[in-house]
């Protein structure tokens, strides 16, 4: 079954960081992007972050540039994001999404399979 | 960078039809095709409805259409049903360091 399975619920303090997991099955991992994307309660989505799986290169929302950390594991077809200096403005949920285009190091700039998302609560 | 600008409620009675529009600048919806559309129910995570402007995922409804002029993209759902209301996003590629960007989102009601 294609699917992407991420970590369960965190709450943090601020200023800590958290990490989260989203792990790829049912299809090729290196040959597809993953994505990041994250949305506040009530609020729209947001852009944070993609990965290459294949060779690793990653790009950053420029908002979130030096917070936001994005690795991969090619043993367990898992990406991981990880984000630092957490504000209660980090409260969201968080979704690992992949990108559309099924050739190897291309992008079709749009998300075709989501994770089921992550809640991050930030509260002191 | 500016999020795409979408009205944020659109209603309908079933059976009609209904148009989101999507306005971006010539960096983002009016320089290229990479313009697609996703719908989010309560809870849920969003799903791909639209992508490349007009191109419809196996498995979603021909009642969904997508169209794009100038800096303008446009999502247009037919014979409105209940299951329909939800809230939609677009979203687009940008030029510069920004990548990527998302539209307000709009809460589609069915009367």
């Amino acid at each position: 079954q294609v699917q992407l399975v991420q970590s369960g619920a965190e709450v943090k303090k601020p200023g800590a960081s958290v990490k989260l997991s989203c792990k790829a099955s049912g299809y090729i991992f290196t040959s597809y992007h993953i994505y990041w994307v994250r949305q506040a309660p009530g609020q729209g989505l947001e852009w944070m972050a993609i990965i290459n799986p294949r060779g690793g290169s990653i790009s950053y929302a420029q908002k979130l540039q030096g917070r936001v950390t994005l690795t991969r594991d090619t043993s367990t077809n898992t990406v991981y994001m990880e984000l630092s200096s957490l504000t209660s403005e980090d409260t969201a949920v968080y979704y690992c999404a992949r990108d559309g285009a099924s050739v190897a190091d291309t992008l079709g700039w749009y998300f075709d399979l989501w994770g089921r998302g992550t809640l991050v609560t930030v509260s002191s | 960078q500016s999020a795409l600008t979408q009205p944020a409620s659109v209603s309908g009675s079933p059976g009609q039809s209904i148009t989101i529009s999507c306005t971006g600048t010539s960096s983002d919806v009016g320089g290229h095709n990479y313009v697609s559309w996703y719908q989010q129910h309560p809870g849920k995570a969003p799903k791909l409805m639209i992508f490349d402007v007009s191109k419809r995922p196996s498995g979603v409804s021909t009642r969904f259409s997508g169209s794009k002029s100038g800096n303008a993209a446009s999502l247009t759902i037919s014979g409105l049903q209940p299951e329909d209301e939800a809230e939609y996003y677009c979203s687009s590629y940008t030029a510069g360091s920004a990548l990527f960007v998302f539209g307000t989102g709009t809460k589609v009601t069915v009367l």
